[in-house]
């Protein structure tokens, strides 16, 4: 157990609906990651979050959004669904005197777009 | 990463010999890498890491090696048991820096036969 916890767990969307995922971080940590994995392949960065502030985006376009929040949970919205976003999400904290490269992940939240 | 699309490269290997991943890393200027352990249905797990100033660094029961020169890493693990059945990934993190973008590799699955 990571102590960071995703919600949903698994959802469905038809195409050009909008989906928010949920992230709660390990008590701590201030900086929260997201990443896209889609089936057989490696987690994908999307972007990260330091203190409410994105702070470095992969390549994805602008229809994928996110927030903190004080507590430093996180969004991450995605508008207009496309068949290719479906995948598992995965949230990932860090901070709080751990290694660089020592991602705390969730479990993450399966979309399926229909 | 690259895609390999849904047919991971797989290591089976006897329970009790030593397992040997392989990764190779896109970047000459990445500077910090990371293997990562990923079971069915659950997120990556931190392993171990290594920074680009070292060739070799020792955990319980792995070991990763780094040869630059070639931009290679591997990830030894001793004693393999059955609960080291998983898919690994190699990740690099391009800067050492509050930005902890990691770019992972496409995987690699570890069976163990008992």
């Amino acid at each position: 157990e990571t102590g960071v916890t995703q919600s949903p767990t698994h959802l469905i969307k038809t195409r050009g609906q909008q989906v928010t995922l949920r992230c709660s971080s390990q008590s701590g940590h201030n900086t929260v990651s997201w990443y896209q994995q889609a089936l057989g392949q490696g987690p994908q960065f999307i972007f990260q979050y330091y203190r409410e502030e994105e702070n470095g985006r992969g390549n994805f376009p602008p229809r994928f959004s996110g927030l903190q929040f004080p507590n430093y949970s996180s969004e991450l919205n995605v508008n207009a669904l496309e068949l290719d976003d479906s995948a598992l999400y995965l949230c990932a904290s860090s901070g709080g005197g751990a290694r660089p490269g020592e991602l705390f992940f969730g479990e993450g939240s399966r979309l399926t777009v229909l | 990463g690259e895609s390999v699309g849904l047919h991971l490269p797989t290591l089976s290997v006897q329970e009790g010999d030593n397992s040997i991943i392989n990764c190779a890393y896109s970047n000459s200027a990445s500077d910090y890498f990371i293997w990562y352990k990923q079971e069915s249905g659950k997120g990556p797990q931190f392993i171990i890491d290594i920074r680009s100033n070292m060739d070799k660094r020792q955990g319980q029961r792995v070991t990763v090696l780094l040869n630059k020169t070639v931009k290679h890493l591997s990830l030894q693990i001793a004693a393999t048991q059955p609960g080291d059945s998983a898919v690994y990934f190699c990740a690099e993190n391009p800067r050492m820096d509050s930005s902890y973008k990691l770019i992972f590799g496409s995987g690699t699955r570890l069976l163990v036969r008992p």
